[in-house]
């Protein structure tokens, strides 16, 4: 298995666009997590998916962010529009349990100018 | 409030020499833990786990030891190479999936192994 893949690597653009970022678990994971990196906070969840379904969304700092995911293999995270504040390194995970061992993809870096 | 607390920013310690990283939670009922390492421009990756019923897990190099009464854990690494040098990401959860199910993570270790 290819692991979690998550594009793009980096991101960079300016305040005020629409940012897409993608992820595909690995097969047969049920749960589906987006987090989020700074130096600040360390990883945050921001949302979580079981069976395609989102179930807790409560880490999601504001109505611009938003995720899907409409099949087993596919989730979104959108931000829009962008801030500057925004900028960080986007994680997804996915698992098999819940609160057990969660596998990382790689993450997104994005800078908001 | 941080349930999960890694208290030092940074370790340094000298090749061959023993890593001891460390982490507080505040949450009695995190019965699950775990240590992610993580390299730059990567994501976490896992290194050990420990469920609340043992105090120590070994695996090769790397020992994890849980302190239930003091909330305590941490990782021993023996002997420090270059290559552990990472951020330690310290997790805790409640295994039975309970209001804390998800990974509660504390905000990292950066290790540094001096040759």
């Amino acid at each position: 298995d290819a692991g979690v893949i998550q594009s793009p690597r980096h991101e960079v653009t300016e305040m005020g666009q629409e940012v897409t970022l993608r992820c595909k678990p690995i097969s047969g994971h049920d749960y589906l997590f987006w987090y989020r990196q700074t130096m600040m906070r360390g990883l945050e969840l921001l949302i979580y998916f079981n069976n395609n379904v989102p179930i807790d969304d409560s880490g999601m700092p504001e109505d611009r962010f938003s995720a899907k995911m409409p099949n087993a293999s596919f989730s979104t995270l959108k931000i829009q529009p962008s801030e500057p504040r925004d900028s960080a390194v986007y994680f997804c995970a996915s698992s098999q349990v819940r609160g057990l061992r969660q596998f990382f993809g790689p993450g997104t870096r994005l800078t908001v100018l | 409030d941080q349930q999960v607390k890694q208290n030092s920013p940074s370790l340094s310690v000298q090749e061959g020499r023993i890593s001891i990283l460390n982490c507080d939670y505040t949450n009695s009922m995190f019965d699950y833990f775990l240590w992610y390492k993580k390299y730059p421009a990567e994501g976490p990756t896992f290194l050990i786990s420990i469920s609340s019923i043992k105090d120590k897990n070994e695996d090769g190099r790397f020992t994890v030891f849980l302190n239930k009464s003091a909330k305590h854990l941490s990782l021993h690494i023996v002997p420090s190479q270059p290559g552990d040098s990472a951020v330690y990401f310290c997790a805790a959860s409640e295994e039975g999936g309970g209001s804390q199910g998800n990974l509660i993570f504390g905000k990292g270790t950066k290790l540094s192994v001096k040759p």
